[in-house]
């Protein structure tokens, strides 16, 4: 069955920091991949998707991801964050008959 | 576009009382999933309709749990009796292409039994 990991629980940063979450999924075919930001209190948020084309993706609020196939990676990036990108990050796969939630990675940014 | 709409926001309960969540999906999306979110498990797929017909409904914890979607524009899941572990936050999305494509979530429904 598909599966997808994120790399880290919880990562803490100071504002200005760069930013990488690590998403890896396990199936070998085509596959569309989607990161979706969850704010405190708040629902589920598109952030980027790829589904074919340039593997690097550029999302809102400055956020891009790259898609590595080679890796089964889709890791989410940001030069620099702020307060504001305090929130729950979910890496999610699907490959056509199954759509797959990460278990999330909890961003905090420190004033 | 009003997105995904849920109701009621918030609902608290007490043990052993029924539950009805609603949900109307985005106009013109033939497909709709019900998640369920906790800290302990993170999020989880309850059920997933397409053309208003259960598809999969292997994350429906168990009996006490169960979803209709009586037409293209309202669904509801229903728990019946509830229990204190049922608490979470329950999200409902919409996609409109199927398990393939994009899918907006609503605001989600707190839910705390008591």
């Amino acid at each position: 069955a598909q599966s997808v990991s994120q790399h880290n629980h919880h990562v803490i940063l100071s504002e200005a920091a760069s930013l990488e979450l690590g998403c890896n999924y396990s199936y070998g075919g085509t596959v569309n991949l989607f990161w979706y930001v969850q704010y405190p209190g708040q629902h589920l948020q598109l952030l980027l998707k790829y589904f074919s084309g340039d593997p690097l993706v550029k999302g809102i609020k400055g956020f891009e991801a790259e898609f590595i196939k080679s890796k089964f990676s889709f890791n989410l990036r940001k030069p620099s964050v702020q307060w504001s990108d305090t929130a729950e990050y979910f890496c999610a796969v699907n490959d056509g008959q199954n759509f797959v939630f990460g278990p999330g990675t909890r961003l905090s940014v420190l004033p | 576009d009003a997105g995904v709409i849920q109701s009621p926001r918030h609902e608290v309960t007490e043990m052993g009382q029924e539950v009805t969540l609603r949900c109307k999906p985005i106009s013109g999306h033939n497909s709709l999933f019900w998640y369920r979110q906790t800290m302990m498990r993170g999020l989880e797929l309850l059920i997933y309709f397409n053309n208003n017909v259960p598809i999969d409904d292997s994350g429906m914890p168990e009996d006490r749990f169960s979803a209709k979607m009586p037409n293209a524009s309202f669904s509801t899941l229903k728990i019946q009796p509830s229990e204190p572990r049922d608490s979470a936050v329950y999200f409902c999305a919409s996609s409109p292409s199927g398990r393939g494509g994009t899918q907006y979530f609503g605001p989600g429904t707190r839910l705390l039994v008591l």
